[in-house]
């Protein structure tokens, strides 16, 4: 998984509950993903980092916050929690977003359920 | 909204056939093209990039790009049955106004390969 890591691996939570997941990478790359994969809708992003402490929005941040206080480290976090939000999560991670190499790595994902 | 399509399939085909997938995207602008193999229950993982009209080959895997018809193709020559999984197209393309860009998915083409 390119060096990539996300904890925790599996939760289940109620609704209404703060949610936290991490990513971690090894790889020093700049660019960093969020995205959830549902049946039916595939793989969509959440949030995307392009650097420490630069983030932005992709098609299906509502509901969502993002932070990155260290290259390494990307969170993702679910202010209060819906069974909307029960999905897996993959964080992914590039070397670069503007010009070549711009291949995707992702992690071993998070299955998330919200009861 | 950049759209990317998939065949839903299923598809079936026999150990040692050929095996088509194909993936059409709306963003004439589009310069950069990829196939993910995603196992179920596993993350995706990258197994073709292709930037450049035509085919590349890698192993028994063969991308083919026409960028007039905006249609990218994945040819697996000498299927096995390990080769069973859900085969992901994404899109490369540029935000307007913005100089990064970001992947966009199709919904995924699971193939299945009996023996």
């Amino acid at each position: 998984d390119a060096g990539i890591t996300q904890s925790p691996r599996h939760k289940v939570t109620e609704t209404g509950t703060p949610v936290t997941l991490r990513c971690h990478q090894t790889e020093n790359h700049r660019y960093m993903y969020w995205y959830r994969q549902d049946p039916g809708h595939g793989l969509r992003l959440i949030h995307y980092s392009y650097g420490v402490k630069d983030t932005d929005k992709g098609e299906v941040s509502d509901g969502y916050s993002v932070s990155r206080s260290k290259t390494e480290d990307f969170l993702l976090t679910l202010e209060s929690a819906t069974s909307s939000q029960t999905s897996v999560y993959f964080c992914a991670i590039s070397e670069s977003s503007a010009r070549p190499p711009y291949e995707q790595y992702f992690g071993p994902g998070t299955r998330l359920t919200v009861t | 909204q950049k759209e990317v399509e998939q065949n839903s399939g299923p598809l079936s085909v026999p150990e040692g056939a050929i095996a088509s997938l194909n993936c059409t995207y709306s963003d004439r602008g589009s310069q950069s093209f990829f196939w993910y193999r995603q196992y179920s229950g596993k993350s995706p993982e990258l197994i073709m990039s292709i930037y450049s009209n035509g085919d590349k080959e890698d192993g028994r895997f063969t991308a083919q790009l026409n960028k007039a018809s905006q249609y990218v193709s994945l040819l697996i020559r000498d299927s096995q049955p390990s080769d069973s999984a859900t085969y992901l197209c994404a899109v490369k393309s540029r935000e307007r106004g913005s100089t990064l860009g970001r992947l966009y998915f199709g919904r995924g083409t699971q193939l299945t390969v009996w023996p």
